[in-house]
């Protein structure tokens, strides 16, 4: 099992939309609608902020999205708040009731 | 709501064994799985391991043969133990509810995230 590739960080200023891609394989992003992404401040833990590709957990505000295409998923944060800043991890079912993570995008507010 | 409550010795020696305990408070124990996820300091996630409350396990394969996840329904807890540390596992250890089944039009659905965290343990493992 290899993490899913993430970039290592993105930035974006107050307003703007950013999109944080998550490459697997066909082996799990690309052969199942399980792929989660989850927020993540200094010190705390993760927190849920999208499931099964493109659904939000009540709570969680409509500027995040997800979506997939492919062995990519992706994540958008349209009207970038400071708040936003975080890292961002996403993640996939990889068959035989296994997991796998990213490897976790740092993203910066300018 | 649900709360996840865990536990464990923050500072363990090389070769020592790990040991760390989720409570979880509210919800359903029954119909999820439960997971352990580490967090080395400065680096990504890495999933561990889940249980049901039937015993029934599954481990990361790179892990699998030092770890042990068993569960006590009396308590609603979970517990995870790591054999055999070393430096490289040092990292802060969370507790998760995961996986959930359920029947979609009479097919068994089977749906992995994880919603609810434990406040997270670091371990440091250090001579």
């Amino acid at each position: 099992q290899s993490a899913l590739t993430q970039p290592a960080s993105v930035s974006g200023s107050p307003g703007q939309s950013i999109t944080i891609s998550c490459t697997g394989t066909s082996s799990d992003v690309g052969s199942y609608n399980l792929v989660s992404w989850y927020q993540q401040h200094p010190g705390k833990a993760p927190k849920l902020m999208i499931y099964e590709v493109s659904k939000r957990p009540s709570g969680v505000s409509n500027r995040f999205s997800g979506s997939k295409s492919g062995n990519t998923a992706s994540l958008t944060i349209s009207g970038l708040q400071a708040e936003d800043e975080a890292d961002y991890y996403c993640c996939s079912y990889a068959g035989s009731f296994h997991v796998v993570f990213g490897g976790g995008t740092k993203l910066t507010v300018l | 709501q649900v709360q996840l409550q865990q536990w464990g010795a923050g500072l363990l020696k090389p070769s020592e064994t790990l040991s760390l305990t989720c409570a979880v408070y509210g919800g359903s124990f029954s119909g999820y799985y439960w997971s352990w996820i580490r967090q080395p300091p400065g680096k990504g996630l890495e999933w561990i391991g889940e249980i049901n409350h039937s015993g029934s396990t599954n481990y990361n394969p790179s892990l699998k043969s030092r770890v042990t996840i068993s569960v006590d329904t009396s308590k609603n807890q979970f517990s995870l133990k790591l054999s055999s540390v070393t430096a490289a596992d040092t990292a802060v250890y969370y507790c998760a509810r995961g996986r959930r089944i359920t029947m979609v039009r009479g097919v068994r659905k089977d749906t992995y995230y994880f919603d609810y965290w434990g406040q997270g343990t670091l371990v440091t493992v250090s001579s």
